[in-house]
């Protein structure tokens, strides 16, 4: 069964920074682009970023270009998202994916939230 | 960017009912490469179509979806109970962008 668990949302100040992690497990995890995608409480999704299976291309939304890094471990069969520079307009639920076919998403986590807030 | 419209804002429709869902693209969606997803409340959204009209693993044949180009539509035949919920679009054909979703409430 493909599970996807994230961790290390939260609390932060404008200006701050966090690290996501997502801990992949029932499927071969090099093998799939990965993806994190964003959700404002009871609102719209946005996609942030992903990341090849071997980790050497990654792609960004404009918004976070700059700020967020994508990264993964194969050896330890995770994902991360490094999240700097931290604005009130990234407060939300961040999911990790699995990406199929260059952009869609058949596997979800269950989401981490992040509040940028004084 | 290619920007998805969708609607209705909100369906509302009664158990063994039929629901049509639109999305419209803001430019051509090549490849067909168009995605469906429900979401319930408190729970992460759940691949339900891929490529315009595929079905994904599990989702059952009351969900089909088609389209080309510019539109796309989402039926839902002979509502469960368990499909009141949210459903977005999502295009992976320039980027990925997400439609901002229909909900489906019982009328």
């Amino acid at each position: 069964e493909v599970q996807l668990v994230e961790s290390g949302g939260g609390l932060v100040q404008p200006g701050g920074s966090l690290r996501l992690s997502c801990a992949a497990s029932g499927f071969s995890f090099s093998n799939f682009w990965m993806s994190w995608v964003r959700q404002v409480p009871g609102k719209g999704l946005e996609w942030v970023a992903n990341i090849k299976e071997d980790g050497s291309i990654q792609y960004y939304v404009d918004s976070v270009k700059g700020r967020f890094t994508i990264s993964r471990d194969n050896a330890k069969i995770s994902l991360y998202l490094q999240m700097n520079s931290l604005r009130a307009e990234d407060t939300a639920i961040y999911y990790c994916a699995r990406a199929r076919d260059w952009g869609y998403f058949d596997y979800w986590g269950q989401g981490t939230l992040v509040t940028v807030s004084s | 960017e290619i920007v998805l419209t969708q609607s209705p804002g909100t369906l509302s429709l009664s158990p063994g009912e039929s629901a049509t869902l639109s999305c419209r693209a803001s430019q051509s969606v090549t490849n067909n490469y168009l995605a469906w997803y429900q979401q319930k409340p408190g729970q992460a959204p759940r691949l339900l179509i891929y490529g315009a009209f595929s079905r994904a693993t599990g989702i059952p044949g009351r969900f089909s979806g088609s389209g080309s180009g510019t539109d796309f539509t989402l039926t839902i035949s002979r509502l469960e109970p368990e499909d009141f919920a949210v459903y977005f679009c999502q295009q992976y054909s320039n980027s990925f962008t997400f439609g901002p979703g229909t909900k489906v409430d019982i009328k």
